[in-house]
């Protein structure tokens, strides 16, 4: 059974802080990976992608790492609106695609 | 900017009655899949559909469900006879490609509750 682990949290900082999450999965197949952000009782939507060299996005750096089956999500400089639940997504290749998501993480950035 | 929209946000329906969730992926979007969220829980992979028909789907999408493209812009998921357990938050999504590194835009969801 494939699965994709985070700690669901929450993680409580306050602003400015830098917060790291991690997501494992049982799937070594797995060939693309992805985090997105949900807010409460709203749809996921896409925070970046994760490639195999890592990924920065302003404030955000994605890093996978394929011998210990882990992807991590740091945030720099934590805003009020970074509040959010961050699901960690993983995919196989070949024939099926059918991506597998975590629980996620939920942060709560107070002031 | 253009997004998946769907219909009706929020269902109530009766154990063993029939609902039909619709969703209008992005326009020039090819590939379109349904999700779905129990509250409090992660979100689940139901079916993925191209060029009119399944391409993937999972354990739960069973013989109760069905997905349709009735014409050029809808795409709907059917729940036969609905039960208990079905109620959850369904999600639509799109994406241009299959590729598995594609983006899928999701949709605000509808909310069905059975009673």
């Amino acid at each position: 059974r494939k699965e994709v682990e985070q700690d669901p949290g929450p993680f409580n900082v306050p602003e400015g802080a830098t917060v790291a999450f991690n997501c494992t999965y049982s799937n070594s197949a797995s060939q693309s990976f992805f985090w997105y952000r949900q807010d409460c009782r709203k749809e996921p939507k896409l925070l970046m992608s994760v490639y195999s060299s890592g990924n920065e996005d302003g404030r955000f750096t994605a890093q996978l790492n394929r011998a210990s089956q882990y992807i991590s999500l740091l945030i720099r400089d934590s805003k009020l609106s970074d509040s959010a639940t961050y699901l960690c997504v993983v995919n196989e290749s070949g024939g099926s695609y059918i991506p597998t998501f975590g629980r996620g993480t939920s942060l709560i950035v107070h002031p | 900017e253009p997004e998946v929209t769907q219909t009706p946000s929020h269902q109530v329906t009766q154990m063993g009655q029939e609902v039909i969730l619709r969703c209008v992926p992005i326009s020039n979007h090819l590939y379109f899949y349904w999700y779905r969220q129990i509250l409090g829980q992660k979100v689940e992979f139901l079916v993925s559909f191209y060029n009119n028909e399944i391409s993937e789907k999972s354990e739960i999408f069973d013989d109760q469900f069905s997905v349709e493209r009735p014409d050029g812009s809808n795409f709907t998921l059917k729940i036969r006879s609905t039960k208990l357990e079905d109620s959850a938050m369904y999600f639509c999504a799109s994406s241009h490609g299959r590729e598995i590194y594609n983006e899928q835009f999701f949709g605000p969801g509808t909310r069905l509750t059975v009673l």
